[in-house]
């Protein structure tokens, strides 16, 4: 069964760092595109950032290019997201997805991160 | 700020047709495929739809997906109470680089 369960989120004051692991069951990380989506209390979906399969790819969204990083660890089969330079706009639950030509088809259950001092 | 518009609430009664449009550009629906996305409340979304018109095993064909030009639409047929959910398409976009969501549609089941 495929599964992804995230940690590392919670309370990171402005300007500090936090990062994100979204560890994977069923299949290996590095066989699959695999991404980041966030989403801020009460709005919409908003893609972060993709590390393609051959991990030569990698895209970010504006709003967080320069600032975050998205990884993997093959080694624990593990999709990482390092955020730096934390805002309050960053604020959000954040996912992580699995999949790209035929859609995010496994997501993990969310992580909140919460920037504030 | 989504590149992709779709109206913010669609409605119907239990059994009724809805469909849920997506307006966007040459540069991400006119090019490329586009997903959809069912969000229940409180959860972790759920792809619905892939290629323009795919429906990955288990979901229901009450739910279609079409595109035409720079458009696409998401059709629920035979409404039903669990049906009642955000709703979000989705593209990548050639000109910038990224992927996109829609701004979202919120179906409520009267």
């Amino acid at each position: 069964e495929v599964q992804l369960v995230q940690s590392g989120g919670g309370l990171v004051r402005p300007g500090g760092p936090l990062r994100l692991s979204c560890a994977a069951s069923g299949f290996s990380v590095s066989s699959k595109t695999m991404n980041w989506v966030r989403q801020a209390p009460g709005k919409g979906l908003e893609w972060v950032s993709s590390i393609v399969q051959s991990s030569s790819d990698i895209y970010y969204a504006d709003s967080v290019r320069g600032r975050f990083t998205i990884s993997r660890d093959n080694a624990k089969n593990s999709l990482l997201l390092q955020m730096n330079s934390l805002r309050a706009d960053d604020t959000a639950v954040y996912y992580c997805a699995s999949g790209w030509a035929g859609g995010f088809d496994y997501w993990g259950q969310g992580t909140l991160v919460t920037v504030s001092s | 700020q989504s590149v992709l518009t779709q109206p913010p609430s669609a409605s119907g009664t239990p059994g009724q047709r809805v469909t849920i449009s997506c307006s966007g550009s040459s540069s991400n629906i006119g090019r490329n495929y586009v997903y959809w996305y069912q969000q229940l409340p409180g959860t972790a979304p759920k792809l619905l739809i892939y290629g323009n018109d795919q429906r990955p095993s288990g979901v229901p064909d009450r739910f279609s997906g079409s595109k035409s030009g720079t458009s696409a639409s998401l059709a629920i047929s035979g409404l039903r109470s669990e049906d009642e959910a955000h709703y979000y398409c989705a593209a990548w976009d050639d000109s910038l680089s990224v992927y996109v969501f829609g701004t979202g549609t919120k179906v409520t089941v009267l």
